[in-house]
């Protein structure tokens, strides 16, 4: 059962862009939305979180959007750098700190 | 800080065979969780403790995986015996008792491949 959609699956992006990754969840019961970044041989290690009382959370040239009445939310990577090559994975994070996650996007960014 | 070690960091066995993993987290964290990251996906919890006791296991497949924490510390998982669909990174992750996302910290994982 997917309680979550991850979009896109893999997305190229130039140096100094910005990069998008989308996820869309089914059920509304979860205390936080993070973005977690995962490089090769290594756990993923979180890269912000939000909670669903807020609409926007800017950390640094990272920023979440939240839209609670869509059931979406989004991550954006400004001014993108070869070192942000990795795969992102959104998630739900219950009460109980249970994490489900989407099925990731690897991001490759050119120098 | 210390991170989550996990040891083994690599694993290949024979399908069958039984195999265990060891996972010791920050210290003070109560909180433990092992997921199972197939190739391609993200991860899917396995099981999580509260200090010694079990919070969740729904997800594991209790015919051929196991897990304890004995003293609230220290966790292994084992799995007997393996199957081919086993191969995957299973990680370990920790957290403070009542936390925010943001105390929550992976190991690097094991690298199970089943042959």
């Amino acid at each position: 059962q997917q309680q979550v959609k991850q979009s896109p699956q893999s997305l190229i992006v130039q140096k100094g862009g910005i990069s998008i990754i989308n996820c869309a969840y089914e059920n509304t019961a979860f205390d936080y939305f993070p973005w977690y970044q995962q490089f090769p041989g290594k756990g993923p290690a979180l890269l912000i979180a939000i909670r669903p009382d807020v609409s926007e959370k800017k950390e640094g040239r990272f920023t979440i959007s939240f839209n609670k009445s869509a059931k979406q939310f989004s991550l954006h990577i400004m001014d993108s750098q070869p070192g942000d090559s990795a795969t992102y994975f959104c998630a739900l994070e219950s009460n109980t700190g249970k994490l489900i996650f989407g099925q990731g996007t690897t991001l490759q960014v050119k120098p | 800080e210390a991170g989550v070690a996990q040891s083994p960091r690599y694993k290949i066995i024979e399908k069958r065979q039984s195999v265990a993993f060891w996972c010791n987290p920050i210290s003070g964290h109560a909180t433990l969780y092992w997921y199972q990251q197939i190739l391609g996906q993200g991860p899917k919890l396995l099981i999580q403790f509260q200090n010694n006791g079990v919070v969740d296991d729904s997800q594991l497949p209790k015919d051929r995986f196991s897990a304890e924490r004995l003293k609230g510390v220290d966790s292994t998982l084992k799995i007997q015996p393996a199957k081919l669909e086993d191969s995957a990174v299973y990680l370990c992750a920790s957290r403070p008792v009542r936390q925010s996302s943001y105390g929550y910290t992976f190991g690097s994982g094991t690298r199970l491949t089943v042959v």
